[in-house]
């Protein structure tokens, strides 16, 4: 299986501070994703960093991916309340055509105010 | 127009009903997906519709059966479904664009409740 592993599954933290989220995965990728689920709904697209990058940015985002050790980290910097969410990361099954998405467990980020 | 929507938000079904779970996206993606969520797990691939044909089924029992009847609408036909069905059931949509088709777009889910 390609699915991710993330970890903390849980992460409580202060209005202000930086989360850090990790995953792993077990087979060679094309590019890895990061989605956020707010309270059970649907999922929105945060960021897509490709195998051949090593850091993307985008707003208060950072990720990093690590593919000699095939693992991922999700950074959000000065956190927000609105940040209380569940984060996945997720594998495209192949690289061609319409492909599902593979989730990670994921990690249920808390922002105490 | 970003926005997949999903109809019903809630659904709640005896065993013995048939359902139907609507999907509808107007950005012209010509991929659209099926997922099954339950609980504090992350979302499961079901289904994948590509330019209107099922091009994936993950070993999805019969009691679903999707249906893509044109390029903005995907449905999910339930009957006699069991309780452990009970799940958050998400639509997706993604374009076949070089430059965005690994990015799925997500519908707000329908959460369904088998009695």
């Amino acid at each position: 299986s390609q699915q991710g592993e993330e970890d903390p599954q849980a992460l409580s933290i202060q209005e202000g501070e930086n989360a850090t989220m990790n995953c792993s995965y077990k087979t060679s990728i094309n590019n890895l994703q990061w989605y956020r689920q707010n309270s059970g709904r649907g999922l929105v697209h945060l960021i897509l960093i490709r195998s051949n990058e090593r850091e993307k940015h985008s707003g208060r985002l950072r990720v990093t991916l690590d593919t000699s050790k095939k693992s991922s980290s999700l950074l959000i910097t000065a956190s927000r309340a609105a940040d209380t969410a569940s984060y996945f990361c997720a594998i495209l099954n192949s690289g061609g055509g319409a492909d599902g998405l593979t989730f990670g467990k994921g990690t249920h980020l808390i922002i105490q105010p | 127009d970003t926005e997949v929507t999903q109809t019903p938000k809630h659904l709640v079904m005896g065993m013995t009903n048939k359902k139907s779970l609507k999907c509808e996206q107007h950005m012209g993606h010509r991929a659209m997906y099926w997922y099954k969520q339950k609980a504090k797990k992350p979302p499961e691939l079901m289904f994948v519709y590509s330019y209107e044909k099922l091009s994936i089924n993950e070993s999805v029992p019969s009691r679903f059966s999707p249906e893509c009847p044109n390029s903005s609408l995907l449905n999910l036909h339930l009957h006699a479904l069991q309780p452990e069905d009970s799940a958050l059931y998400l639509c997706a949509s993604s374009s076949f664009q070089t430059s965005g088709k690994e990015t799925q777009y997500f519908g707000p889910g329908t959460r369904l409740l088998v009695l």
